[in-house]
């Protein structure tokens, strides 16, 4: 399954809201779709998981949403520490696939 | 829990790499755990998982030339990756979960080079 994210980069305002996509080039099924924030020198930290469900210690303002090939993750009220890369991820089939990445920047 | 990947930071083209994941706060058993690697070119590409038992799942991509292992005595599983081009030189992850990661190590970089 090829995943495709965009935008490729997302410039906005701390306090401002972010939304990302994330496309499936086949349903994922069960709804079986990770997300991840990377910041620079760091290993990727699940967000969500499920498509929806909150990793343990992620706080509400990140929400998971979407089924079948549309999926997105919406950050409320950016943080200064929420600048960062995210990835979505596939675990419906094997091979296990990542998006290529979305940069929230700030504007 | 807490993973830490160890192993040679540069090997030779055509060699072999070969890492290990010590787990440290928790125990290898009863869980999946996977190898991750992250390149500029490639991106986030997922190597493969082996459950404690020894069950192991590749990526085909990779599958001829990969070999997971599990020692669950010493709390570590480990990574052979043979045949090694400079296509293969990123950064290696190890990780818990056969599905999403919850557990990820910091990452080692690995570069091939003579």
């Amino acid at each position: 399954i090829v995943l495709t994210q965009s935008p490729g980069i997302l410039s906005l305002s701390p306090g401002e809201r972010a939304t990302l996509s994330c496309r499936a080039s086949q349903s994922v099924t069960r709804s079986n779709l990770a997300w991840y924030q990377q910041k620079p020198g760091q290993a990727p930290r699940l967000l969500i998981y499920g498509a929806s469900a909150r990793a343990s210690g992620i706080p509400d303002r990140f929400r998971g949403s979407g089924s079948g090939t549309d999926f997105t993750l919406t950050i409320s009220g950016l943080e200064p520490e929420d600048f960062a890369v995210y990835y979505c991820q596939q675990y419906a089939n094997s091979p296990r696939t990542f998006g290529q990445g979305t940069r929230v920047e700030i504007k | 829990v807490q993973l830490q990947e160890s192993g040679p930071g540069l090997v030779t083209p055509s060699g072999t790499l070969s890492l290990t994941c010590t787990v440290s706060g928790g125990t290898t058993i009863s869980f999946y755990w996977s190898w991750l690697r992250q390149s500029p070119r490639k991106g986030l590409e997922w190597i493969g998982n082996i459950y404690y038992s020894g069950d192991t799942t590749y990526n085909p991509s990779l599958e001829s030339r990969v070999t997971i292992s599990v020692d669950t005595s010493k709390n570590q599983f480990s990574l052979k990756l043979s045949a090694v081009t400079a296509a293969d030189t990123a950064v290696y992850y190890c990780a818990r979960g056969v599905g999403y990661m919850d557990v990820w190590g910091k990452g080692t970089t690995v570069t091939v080079s003579s």
